[in-house]
Formats: C-alpha cells, sequence, structure tokens
C-alpha cells in the first residue's frame, strides 16, 4: 500500500539559509499534518491542511510556512534557520482520525 | 491546555516478560486514542481506541481504553527483542474549525534484552 512520501530524506543547511520540505500524502487522503521532533522529544504539532486551506496551527515559528497544492502535496518552508531547528520534521496524513505517517526529513542547521 | 501523559518513561525488561504501558489524558473534544511504535524512523500505528472497556488485539499487542478515567494501556507479552522501541501514545480532539488535532505524550522508551 503507499505511504506517506517526504522529500529529502536528509538536509544539512547553515544559519540563516532557508529550506522546503515536501511532503506527499497517501492518496485519497485529504489532511496533512506537519511535526517538528527534537531528539529525545515527542513530535512537536506545527500544522495541518484540510482540502488544502490552513485547518489547526500549533507551535510553528513565524519563520516557518506551509501550504497545501491542489494535487494535495504540502511543503514546508523554513526560513532564518536557526541551530535549534535541527529536528527530524514528520509529515502525516489522515482520512479521518488515524494519522499514517511518512518517513520523516532531517533537517541538520550547521 | 490539552496534555496527554505517560508512564513510566523509560522501561528495561528481559525478553518474555511482559509489560504494561500507561497513558492518560486530558484533552478538549476527545475523539479517540492511539498508539504507535516508533523505532529509529517514523511512528507506526498500532492501535486506534474511541470506545471504553472494549479490547482491541494484535499478536502479542492488545490495548484498552478507559473514557471515565481518562487512560489507556499498552499490554505487550512475551516480550522480543524487537519490541524495543518508544510507543507513542496520542489523543485526537477536535481542534479549531473542526479540524483534528493529536496530542502526544512523551514516550515509553521499551529496552528489551535478551
Amino acid at each position: 500500500a503507499a505511504g506517506v512520501i517526504q522529500s529529502p530524506r536528509h538536509l544539512i543547511k547553515e544559519k540563516r539559509e532557508t529550506a522546503t520540505l515536501k511532503c506527499y500524502p497517501i492518496p485519497r487522503h485529504d489532511t496533512v499534518y506537519w511535526y517538528q521532533q527534537g531528539p529525545g522529544q515527542d513530535p512537536q504539532f506545527l500544522i495541518s491542511f484540510y482540502e488544502k486551506m490552513q485547518s489547526d496551527k500549533g507551535s510553528i515559528p513565524d519563520r516557518f510556512s506551509a501550504q497545501q497544492f491542489s494535487d494535495y502535496h504540502s511543503e514546508l518552508n523554513m526560513s532564518s534557520l536557526e541551530l535549534g531547528d535541527s529536528a527530524l520534521y514528520f509529515c502525516a496524513s489522515s482520512l479521518s482520525y488515524t494519522q499514517y505517517f511518512g518517513p520523516g526529513t532531517r533537517l541538520t542547521v550547521l | 491546555e490539552d496534555k496527554v501523559v505517560q508512564s513510566p518513561l523509560s522501561l528495561v525488561v528481559h525478553e518474555g516478560d511482559t509489560v504494561t504501558l500507561n497513558c492518560s489524558y486530558e484533552v478538549t473534544n476527545f475523539r479517540s486514542l492511539l498508539w504507535y511504535k516508533q523505532e529509529k524512523k517514523a511512528p507506526t500505528f498500532l492501535f486506534m481506541l474511541t470506545s471504553s472497556g472494549i479490547e482491541k488485539k494484535s499478536g502479542r499487542l492488545s490495548s484498552i481504553l478507559d473514557k471515565k478515567e481518562l487512560f489507556s494501556i499498552l499490554n505487550i507479552t512475551a516480550t522480543q527483542t524487537g519490541d524495543s522501541a518508544v510507543y507513542l501514545c496520542a489523543a485526537t480532539a477536535l481542534g479549531i474549525q473542526g479540524a483534528q488535532k493529536l496530542v502526544f505524550g512523551q514516550g515509553t522508551r521499551l529496552t528489551i534484552n535478551p
């Protein structure tokens, strides 16, 4: 069965650079969620989209933005990167109450 | 503030033992309780619980929800080294604009020694 696809899987950036993470949800899933997971931490909710509209917002910094496109894929844009942004970024998709996670993008900010 | 609390945070047992992981929650507009297993990659879905008192089973794993006392347990019997992972509990609730939100606990790090 198709799963959530994220790209890239690994990304290394320097401070103050920008990064774009992509997420392709499971086909026919209408909701996409973004999470940030620091080392030894539980996933922290950033933002979600339902039918291409932002549906909920968590602890997403103002330097980050996201959108969902007409083909339901989503992109998380991160600007003015800081060392503390180094983390695993997960995307999840759902059709009802169960969220299925992608493999994650490991972002390292040097 | 919505919160999910798991205990213990860390557990080390021998292969073959039975373990019980606990999850308590306080969320507004609660809908369901999810359990995930996370190894060195993304969380993988284990169970979704929506009704009190109905046990869900999958092989050696089982889980049950108590909506009156606001907690859930995950049992693993005859543990194997492959069960070593972080087990995440998450409560789903309706967020703003009727969207679902997922509130995670801190996770229980389970280590199974041979």
